[in-house]
């Protein structure tokens, strides 16, 4: 089973959507969590890191539910520019960050 | 530009043959990651630099990789007798502070193609 898992979509959704990712990890020792996002041949860039209260920067929404070991992010009122694909990351104690698959969003005019 | 700069961009080599890619961190930032990235997937993780002191690889990492981190400035990643399971993009990222923060700021890649 691999670490951290994700569906790789690819989400087709109509400009002013909401939509929802979820990221299932599987090492219970993990800490910390993060999104990044991935524009199509470009590098990965640090979205947002996952609270364990949830936090929200704008129109994007971090979820951690330990107990089912599963982060979430939530995008409202999507944008033609949200189109990217999104990686979820976990960490746990000095090991190195371990990233998802990714999910592949599309948003569509 | 003060982010992570990382040449060449693009290499295409044969079969056998030895590349090598480097990366320039962000100034001051002490962590330095190594990872690679195929086509569908997320990034994998290789190899990590604390300063100048290689702190842990992975077992992605083969004998034929081989990565260095002179004076805890720049880095090399090299790659010797390629593979073509070896053509990926190189991406290396950096992270400020001596902890894991999970933060990294990574340069645009080194796509390399193996025919």
């Amino acid at each position: 089973r691999k670490e951290v898992e994700q569906d790789p979509g690819p989400f087709n959704v109509p400009e002013g959507a909401t939509v929802a990712f979820n990221c299932t990890y599987s090492n219970s020792a993990s800490q910390s969590f993060f999104w990044y996002r991935q524009d199509c041949r470009k590098e990965p860039k640090l979205l947002m890191s996952v609270y364990s209260s949830g936090n929200e920067d704008g129109r994007f929404t971090a979820q951690l539910n330990r107990a089912s070991q599963y982060i979430s992010l939530l995008i409202r009122d999507s944008k033609l520019s949200d189109s990217a694909t999104y990686l979820c990351g976990t960490l746990s104690g000095n090991t190195p960050l371990v990233f998802g698959k990714g999910t592949r969003l599309s948003v569509i005019a | 530009d003060t982010g992570v700069s990382q040449n060449p961009r693009h290499k295409i080599t044969k079969r056998g043959q030895n590349v090598t890619f480097r990366c320039d961190p962000i100034s001051e930032h002490n962590r330095l990651y190594w990872y690679r990235q195929t086509l569908g997937q997320g990034p994998e993780f290789l190899t990590y630099f604390q300063n100048e002191a290689q702190l842990e690889k992975s077992r992605l990492l083969s004998d034929r990789f081989s990565a260095e981190r002179p004076k805890g400035s720049f880095s090399t990643l090299e790659i010797q007798r390629t593979e073509q399971g070896d053509s990926a993009m190189y991406l290396c990222a950096t992270e400020t502070g001596g902890w894991n923060t999970g933060e990294l700021f990574f340069g645009e890649g080194s796509r390399l193609t193996v025919l």
